[in-house]
């Protein structure tokens, strides 16, 4: 079965503070994994697709990189409205959702 | 559309009611998914869509729950006798076959059983 574990569970950062947000996951036969933002009362927004270990995708502030194991979003001099839970994922036959990081940036 | 659309946004039903959530995919996108979010985790599979054809639906909690895309493009999620248990966030997401560029979610139905 597949599993994905984000940690920490909750990360409060000062405005310009950089840090990185950690998805750890088991799959069998990864077909992506996947970053995704998710605001209050909002579905999850797309951020990136990760296929193969090395491969690194950048937007904005955020930047995400993959390894056999595990993926990390790095957030580099976020912004309060960088604030909101961030969603990792693995797609085998299905999408597989850790319970998400929740983020907050004070000004 | 724009967007992946779904409607009602907010539903109350008493236990034991029967509900229907609807959700309009992006036009053009093959794949359909229905995804269950409780307060604080992340989403949870229930089904999945190719075209009109349901190719997983073991996501689906109990034989209360039942998805169909009859004409594989507007899907409709219910779910009969409501239990408490049932109240979360329903999520709708669609994607162009071969997604490399991620699957586009809706808003979401937050069901609430009283």
């Amino acid at each position: 079965e597949d599993q994905v574990t984000q940690s920490p569970e909750a990360l409060r950062l000062q405005e310009g503070e950089s840090s990185s947000l950690n998805c750890s996951y088991t799959v069998s036969g990864l077909r992506g994994l996947f970053w995704y933002r998710q605001d209050p009362g909002k579905g999850p927004e797309f951020l990136f697709t990760l296929y193969s270990a090395g491969e690194e995708k950048e937007k904005e502030r955020l930047k995400a990189t993959l390894t056999k194991k595990e993926s990390f979003l790095h957030i580099t001099a976020p912004k309060p409205e960088d604030s909101a839970t961030y969603l990792c994922a693995v797609r085998s036959s299905k999408l597989t959702f850790g319970k998400g990081i929740t983020l907050s940036v004070r000004p | 559309g724009a967007g992946v659309s779904q409607s009602p946004r907010y539903k109350v039903a008493k236990r034991g009611q029967d509900v229907a959530l609807r959700c309009d995919p992006i036009s053009g996108h093959v794949s359909l998914f229905w995804y269950q979010q409780a307060l604080g985790q992340g989403p949870e599979f229930l089904t999945y869509f190719q075209n009109e054809a349901q190719l997983d639906k073991s996501g689906l909690p109990s034989d209360r729950f039942f998805a169909e895309r009859p004409e594989g493009s507007v899907s409709t999620l219910k779910i009969q006798r409501t239990q408490q248990e049932d109240s979360a966030v329903y999520l709708c997401a669609s994607s162009l076959a071969g997604d490399g560029y991620g699957y586009t979610f809706g808003s979401g139905t937050r069901l609430t059983v009283v």
